[in-house]
């Protein structure tokens, strides 16, 4: 099983300020890499899809990289809807996809 | 507007069964793999199951041989039958859409709100 590892746990910043992610796989996982956001009580929404690019209606301040075992997620200016937790999710081995553990990003 | 909507989930007995339903709307459910995931409370994603426009079915080690997807295109339906269920399958269940090219598959872009299951005695 490939297992994802998020870092930080919880990533304390403030609005406008720019927030970097980290998802690391324990093996390769190519550019199958997408990244979701969930509130409080909400369903997770997907972001980005193969590493870096944008889902529908996911605003241009968001941004992913990466390939291979190490990947970024980028929040270029936060803004106050963007507090919540991050997850990570590789598809390498679709569909036995794995999640990270996420990421919480708190306001400061 | 798309729409998934899962129902079904409840309190159960160790060792009692359960079948949680997803009704989607909006959209060609025939023509898409779907997927269950779950969320234990503060906890993280987990998937559960996943099944292809043709039938086939997935599943990882913890629930093979416990919990079975199906699906019902005629009536735009996904299922899940959960059998020998364990305090551990308490959890948010989510019913998925994966978005898919003719050669790829990119990421879960349709969630349903969630169907919460409760394992205990």
């Amino acid at each position: 099983e490939i297992v994802l590892t998020q870092s930080p746990a919880t990533l304390s910043l403030s609005p406008g300020e720019r927030a970097t992610l980290s998802c690391r796989a324990s093996q390769s996982v190519s550019s199958y890499l997408a990244w979701y956001q969930q509130k409080p009580g909400q369903a997770p929404r997907l972001l980005i899809y193969d590493a870096s690019n944008r889902a529908t209606g996911i605003p241009a301040r968001f941004s992913g990289s990466g390939s291979g075992t190490d990947f970024t997620l980028t929040i270029s200016s936060l803004e106050p809807e963007d507090f919540a937790v991050y997850y990570c999710q590789q598809r390498s081995n679709w569909p036995r996809d794995t999640f990270g553990q996420g990421t919480k990003l708190e306001i400061k | 507007e798309v729409q998934l909507v899962e129902s079904g989930g409840g309190l159960v007995q160790p060792g009692g069964s359960l079948r949680l339903s997803c009704a989607a709307s909006g959209f060609t459910f025939s023509s898409y793999d779907m997927h269950w995931v779950r969320q234990a409370t503060g906890k993280g994603l987990e998937w559960v199951s996943a099944i292809g426009t043709a039938g086939d079915t997935y599943y990882p080690g913890s629930v093979k041989g416990r919990f079975t997807i199906s699906r019902e295109n005629a009536k735009n339906s996904l299922y899940l039958q959960m059998n020998s269920l364990r305090a551990g399958d308490t959890a948010v269940y989510y019913c998925a859409r994966d978005y898919c090219s003719s050669t790829s598959c990119y990421g879960m872009d349709v969630w349903g709100q969630g169907t919460t299951v409760t394992v205990s005695s």
